[in-house]
């Protein structure tokens, strides 16, 4: 079956302007997440929808970035004015969220490499 | 809170010499551990899991790690190493009192594995 997948999965952008960045999760998976991968930082949680409570925005850097999941699907991940330090790896991950106390192993998509110039 | 500690950055063995990642983990609550590989311009796999099962786990590709609650230690091994084990290798925790709480990735270790 057809695993996340993100788009796209190569951004160069110039600073001060906005990007989008896409996640299809795995069809049946209600939970979504984002993450962050740079250089320096390892691994960074950023945000996380769950069904249609709302989101835990927990990991966000900044009030520039902001994301929605429209459908209990697709998710969108938008940074507004780029900065440098923006430059990163965004992966989207899904899992199956059952109830409380379950694990929830979580599905990665490749990714998608932000270069903020 | 939970947090997952990478003792070692960079890890280098030769092919067919046994590989040990270790990790350790701080959590308040009774923890998932997982680990995650991520080939060279590849996507994050995961390799085992633990969920409050054996404490001895088996993964994919021969690896095996051990939950030892006393040391809050959860080293991955593999009694012998391939060149394709080569990658960049992430010790992970999750609350597992809470469905659907983000993972706490550790820093990451990189293995190299020469011939």
């Amino acid at each position: 079956g057809a695993g996340v997948s993100q788009s796209p999965s190569n951004k160069v952008t110039e600073k001060g302007k906005d990007v989008e960045l896409r996640c299809d999760p795995i069809s049946g998976h209600t939970a979504l997440y984002w993450y962050r991968q740079s250089l320096g930082q390892g691994l960074e949680f950023l945000i996380y929808f769950q069904g249609n409570s709302a989101p835990d925005k927990s990991g966000l850097p900044s009030d520039r970035f902001s994301a929605e999941r429209t459908g209990g699907s697709v998710s969108t991940l938008t940074i507004q004015r780029t900065q440098q330090e923006d430059s990163a790896v965004y992966l989207c991950a899904s899992s199956f969220a059952g109830t409380s106390g379950a694990y929830n192993e979580q599905f990665f998509g490749p990714g998608t490499r932000l270069t903020v110039l | 809170a939970q947090s997952v500690t990478q003792l070692d950055s960079h890890v280098s063995v030769s092919e067919g010499t046994p590989v040990l990642l270790r990790c350790n983990y701080s959590s308040s609550y009774s923890p998932s551990l997982f680990w995650y590989v991520q080939h060279p311009n590849k996507g994050l796999q995961l390799l085992l899991k633990y969920t409050s099962a054996a404490t001895l786990v088996k993964g994919i590709n021969g690896f095996e790690a051990e939950f030892k609650k006393s040391e809050t230690s959860f080293h991955l091994t593999k009694p012998s190493a391939h060149m394709s084990d080569a990658a960049e290798y992430f010790c992970v925790v999750s609350a597992a009192y809470q469905a659907g709480t983000a993972l706490i990735f550790g820093k990451g270790t990189t293995l190299s594995v020469s011939s």
